[in-house]
């Protein structure tokens, strides 16, 4: 069974610290995609990256990059430099590309708190 | 500008009564997607549609019910079996018939208070 686990309930940092925020997958399917999103106070999740199972390359966007590791079964996040806007809920989530559409599976996600 | 409109942002319901909650996109979506969430939890799967006139229960649909007469429409009604409607729902679309690859865009969703 497919399952996301982001162990880290809240984490609180000071601006312009670097913060990482871990997400650990189950899946049995060799074809799966990853998703980060985020969750800012005004509630609709905000898509930020997708990764697919075959694709292991880091990836890097302005202050955010990502770790994904297969051999873990990590998809870590990683905000370089926080700033206050940052301050939201991140969910990771899995979807199987077996299941014929797009079910996704979403961790409990991880309350990121930046103060100044 | 496109997007997904849920509608109101609060509502205040009493126990026994049903409540539909809308969700509007004009993304031009082909899939469309209802989600509850619940507090220190993730977003659970209520209902999900693929194409206009089709629909699927999700992981909780038990006390909900959906409909998709128009492609930019989708519907959720809570009933009265819900045992614990109260929640967050969330909204969301994607393109292309729901492909696993596809991210999803949500809307800005509807908080709901039964009393």
């Amino acid at each position: 069974a497919q399952k996301v686990t982001q162990a880290q309930t809240e984490i609180s940092v000071v601006e312009k610290e670097d913060v990482t925020l871990d997400c650990v997958y189950e899946t049995r399917d060799t074809t799966y995609y990853l998703f980060w999103y985020k969750q800012p106070p005004s509630g609709e999740l905000v898509f930020l990256i997708r990764r697919n199972s075959f694709d292991e390359q880091n990836e890097i966007s302005g202050r955010y990059s990502w770790n994904f590791q297969k051999s873990t079964s990590s998809f870590n996040f990683t905000i370089t430099a926080s700033q206050v806007v940052d301050s939201a809920v991140y969910f990771c989530a899995l979807s199987e590309a077996n299941t014929g559409f797009q079910k996704l599976v979403f961790g409990t996600g991880t309350r990121l708190l930046v103060s100044p | 500008d496109g997007g997904i409109t849920q509608s109101p942002k609060y509502l205040f319901r009493k126990e026994g009564q049903n409540v539909t909650l809308s969700c509007e996109q004009n993304l031009n979506h082909d899939a469309m997607y209802w989600y509850r969430q619940d507090p220190g939890q993730g977003l659970r799967l209520i209902y999900y549609s693929q194409i206009v006139n089709d629909f699927q229960k999700g992981d909780i649909a038990e006390g909900y019910s959906v409909s998709r007469e128009k492609k930019e429409s989708f519907p959720l009604t809570v009933t009265s079996a819900q045992k614990n409607p109260t929640a967050f729902y969330l909204c969301a679309s994607s393109c292309d018939r729901s492909l696993p690859r596809n991210e999803q865009y949500f809307g800005p969703g509807t908080r709901l208070t039964v009393t």
